[in-house]
């Protein structure tokens, strides 16, 4: 099956810094890829689209200055967590679209800001 | 907006024996996937099985498959001959025509040996 790598996998940081995850697709071309955040104990909530080669449409609620996202390939896109502070401390998960009713998750990054 | 309940925040098995988790949606689309997901504690998401809300015939896969009743907006999940690496959180999702994904809450599943 398809392969859809996340780095880093778990990753601490100091408030007010900023930490960026990667998503990438190993072997298939994602045109979209998608993150999600996970609280623990509860479910996925999607946070944005990310679309090659153009911006990326959040959900409502999600602070799009806050997130950034930039699919600059169509392989890779990056979340960075800006002036991260300790209520974004999460579990962030990426996913990337192959075809019709066809995604693969990354493995997630737990974010843990001090 | 679509929305997925899972009703079973928790459900246990004994091995070998057969469990069913429940799902319902809501949705007005016509054409969409219906998933369900294990995330065992690495919190990796697995696709364990999946169905396209045009066809009639429910999907299986091995020991795992759906009763899909699309008029009642229902999607369950049956495992049979339980195993003990079938202990997860199990999350039942549904993905629109612009390919989103919304999860419903999760059911925790425990099979005891």
């Amino acid at each position: 099956g398809a392969v859809v790598s996340q780095h880093p996998s778990w990753v601490i940081c100091k408030s007010g810094t900023s930490v960026k995850i990667e998503c990438r697709s190993l072997d298939f071309q994602a045109t979209t890829m998608f993150w999600y955040r996970q609280f623990p104990k509860q479910s996925l909530m999607l946070m944005a689209t990310s679309n090659e080669g153009s911006k990326a449409t959040y959900e409502q609620g999600v602070e799009k200055d806050k997130f950034l996202i930039n699919h600059a390939s169509l392989t890779l896109s990056t979340l960075t967590v800006t002036s991260a502070h300790p209520e974004d401390s999460s579990f962030y998960i990426c996913s990337a679209r192959l075809g019709p009713g066809e995604l693969f998750f990354g493995e997630g990054s737990r974010l843990t800001v001090l | 907006a679509q929305t997925v309940t899972q009703s079973q925040p928790e459900m246990s098995v004994q091995e070998a024996e057969t469990v069913t988790l429940s799902c319902t949606y809501d949705t007005s689309e016509n054409n969409y996937y219906l998933f369900w997901y294990k995330q065992p504690p690495s919190r990796q998401m697995i696709l364990v099985i999946r169905q396209e809300a045009y066809k009639q015939q429910n999907a299986t896969e091995n020991r795992f498959s759906v009763n899909f009743q699309k008029a009642a907006k229902s999607f369950s999940l049956k495992i049979s001959d339980s195993q003990l690496g079938d202990t997860a959180m199990y999350f039942c999702a549904f993905m629109s025509s612009n390919y989103k994904l919304t999860f419903g809450k999760g059911t925790l599943l425990t099979v005891n040996p």
